[in-house]
């Protein structure tokens, strides 16, 4: 199972928004609603910010949304800050029963 | 306060073993599906195994499948990774995390999204 495909980095400033893309397949993304994806600052694990393609966690601010379309998922961060900078990484439910991750995209907040 | 504390990690040689130990507490264990999952220095998450709340089903990574085993002990509310046949590349932080709830609305994930996880135990294939 190969990994889905992500930007390794992408930028924005402050209160700007910026959209970040996991491209996969018919077995993976395109297939299921598994879709999720995960924000890890540096040195910390990873923390569950949206899941089933657009929802959103208790406690997840309303400024991340997620979307899908076809074999390709997408995260929004809007109204960008500080705290958003960190690595982001989708994950989607595959046809194999396993899941698989994202390349991961690092965001930096100019 | 719900917790995973993972355990275990250390520097093993090509061909070697090792056991990985994740003591959860704050949370009814036995009721959620636990996965493991690794991340290589400076690389990305790799999700590696998850087995059931009962532990009847397990799944696994290709990378991984035949050479490590995933099982629980809900009895002392503790799950565990044994690796064997350990290979360089297998070198990564590893995290046990538990499947997703949402508390307010009852929807369990099963082993789809975690929304716990742990600090993470080093494992360090090398000769």
């Amino acid at each position: 199972q190969s990994a889905l495909t992500q930007p390794a980095s992408v930028s924005g400033s402050p209160g700007q928004s910026i959209t970040i893309s996991c491209t996969g397949t018919s077995s993976d993304v395109g297939g299921y609603n598994y879709v999720s994806w995960y924000q890890q600052h540096p040195g910390k694990a990873p923390k569950l910010m949206i899941y089933d393609v657009s929802n959103r966690p208790s406690g997840v601010s309303n400024r991340f949304s997620g979307s899908k379309s076809g074999n390709t998922a997408s995260l929004t961060i809007s109204g960008l800050q500080a705290e958003d900078e960190a690595d982001y990484y989708c994950s989607s439910y595959t046809s194999s029963s396993t899941l698989v991750f994202g390349t991961g995209t690092k965001v930096t907040v100019l | 306060e719900v917790q995973l504390l993972e355990s275990g990690g250390g520097l093993v040689q090509p061909g070697g073993s090792l056991r990985l130990s994740c003591a959860a507490s704050g949370f009814t264990f036995s009721s959620y599906a636990m996965s493991w999952v690794r991340q290589a220095p400076g690389k990305g998450l790799e999700w590696v195994s998850a087995i059931s709340g009962s532990g009847g089903s397990t799944y696994y990574a290709d990378s991984v499948k035949g050479r490590f085993t995933i099982s629980r002990d809900n009895s002392k509310n503790t799950l565990y990774l044994q690796m064997n046949s350990l290979r360089a590349e297998d070198t990564a932080v590893y995290y046990c995390a538990k499947a997703y709830y949402d508390i307010l609305t009852g929807y369990y994930s099963y082993y789809y999204y975690m929304d716990v996880w742990g600090k993470g135990t080093t494992v360090t294939v090398s000769s």
